[in-house]
């Protein structure tokens, strides 16, 4: 059921800002934005949420569009250990099935 | 800290064959997941428990999976018998309460599971 739509891959320069699209156009109001990312042969990691403001943390920052349809994860200064595949997600604040897609590959290079 | 803790990291076996994968979740959480990942659907949610008791296990493929967890800081994935395509990563993840509904959930590094 995954309500997302993100690129496959992307690179980006090492020390570059890496902003990575998703977009949900038929997404809820009571429905939150949920980033992570998959290092190779590793676990999921939890990046950030939001529901319509801005967010910000130590490993990332969250745009949200006005309309919520669009969100842009921002890696301010990337590095090639931010090379994953980022999974935007969506769903209510109260549900415990988060539906990862297929996410977006990134590749820092050099 | 230790994190969620899985064993094992990696299991190949015969068709046919009895598979149990083991989790130890983070010491204080009390929602547990079993994730299931292969290149054809994804990550896909097996079961998750909270406070020991199975929530929703519509994810469970079939009678063959099963999943407990006699206490907070165990549980376990059955797959009796197993079958090629069953091979995939499984990973187990847990969270707390008032985590969990911001989303936080902790993985484990998965179980790699191959099935002759």
């Amino acid at each position: 059921d995954a309500k997302t739509t993100q690129p496959p891959s992307m690179d980006c320069a090492e020390g570059r800002a890496a902003n990575l699209p998703c977009n949900h156009s038929t997404i809820s109001g009571n429905e939150y934005v949920y980033w992570y990312r998959q290092i190779h042969s590793q676990g999921p990691q939890y990046i950030i949420h939001g529901l319509k403001n801005n967010e910000t943390n130590e490993m990332a920052s969250l745009i949200i569009t006005e309309d919520r349809k669009s969100s842009t994860l921002i890696l301010p200064h990337a590095t090639l250990r931010d090379t994953a595949v980022y999974y935007c997600i969506v769903r209510v604040a109260t549900g415990n099935q988060f539906y990862f897609g297929t996410g977006t590959s990134l590749t820092v290079i050099p | 800290d230790a994190g969620v803790i899985q064993s094992p990291r990696h299991e190949v076996t015969e068709m046919g064959q009895e598979v149990t994968l083991r989790c130890k979740p983070i010491s204080g959480h009390d929602y547990l997941f079993w994730y299931r990942q292969t290149m054809m659907r994804g990550l896909e949610l097996l079961i998750y428990f909270n406070n020991n008791v199975p929530i929703d296990d519509s994810g469970m493929p079939e009678d063959r999976f099963s999943a407990k967890m006699p206490n907070a800081s165990f549980s376990t994935l059955k797959i009796q018998p197993s079958e090629p395509r069953d091979s995939a990563v499984y990973f187990c993840a847990s969270s707390r309460s008032d985590r969990v509904h911001t989303g936080e959930l902790f993985f484990g590094e998965g179980s790699r599971l191959t099935v002759l």
